[in-house]
């Protein structure tokens, strides 16, 4: 079993949709959660960074971490065709500091917003 | 300062030829990350530079892995006798100690082996 589940889709829905992406883990260590975005031939861009549980919006994007269930969300409001792209979900038992925070990922799902 | 470079972006080799990568990375982070990721899959963490020491290296990278920062800049990684298993999209990153988690990641290297 992988640490770190994510459905891979693939996802396709039309502009202006509510989009929700979710990973499930196994390891309890895990503290820091984040959301990457990848284009195609492109690597990962970090979009969303939460620590412990509850939940973080930026903008369209809100994500939310429930470590008792140990499960992420990522939701994506009026989505858009720019957000068609590859989600992957990452995890850390550490952010830096005294160490240097090694990302485990999901396998990622591809989004395809269609006008 | 343009972000994490990689080079090439592409490589076609034959099976059993050896391959190397660069990545230069953004001039004041001081940590360097490998990572490989294979189709359909997320990326799989190889091994960590701080400055140019490095610190750890996964299972995953075999015997016919090599990977160096000379002087704390750049990076390379070697793959010696290659083999069809390890064409994938090799992507290097850097970061900070202020923001460990938040990586920027390069364009990545594209290795088929043929």
């Amino acid at each position: 079993q992988k640490e770190v589940e994510q459905d891979p889709g693939p996802l396709s829905v039309p502009e202006g949709a509510i989009v929700s992406l979710n990973c499930t883990y196994s390891n309890s260590a895990f503290q820091y959660f984040m959301w990457y975005r990848q284009y195609s031939r492109k690597g990962p861009e970090l979009l969303m960074y939460t620590y412990s549980s509850g939940n973080k919006e930026d903008g369209r994007f809100t994500a939310q971490v429930d470590k008792s269930s140990k499960y992420i969300s990522l939701f994506i409001r009026d989505s858009q065709p720019s957000d068609s792209a590859t989600y992957l979900c990452a995890m850390s038992t550490n952010a830096g500091g005294t160490s240097y925070g090694k990302l485990t990922f999901g396998q990622g799902t591809i989004l395809t917003v269609h006008p | 300062d343009t972000g994490v470079s990689q080079n090439p972006r592409h490589k076609i080799t034959k099976r059993g030829q050896n391959v190397t990568f660069r990545c230069d990375p953004i001039s004041e982070h001081n940590r360097l990350y490998w990572y490989r990721q294979t189709l359909g899959q997320g990326p799989e963490f190889l091994t960590y530079f701080q400055n140019e020491a490095q610190l750890e290296k996964s299972r995953l990278l075999s015997d016919r892995f090599s990977a160096e920062r000379p002087k704390g800049s750049f990076s390379t990684l070697e793959i010696q006798r290659t083999e069809q298993g390890d064409s994938a999209m090799y992507l290097c990153a850097s970061s900070s100690h202020r923001e460990g988690y938040g990586y920027t990641f390069g364009s990545g290297t594209r290795l088929t082996v043929v």
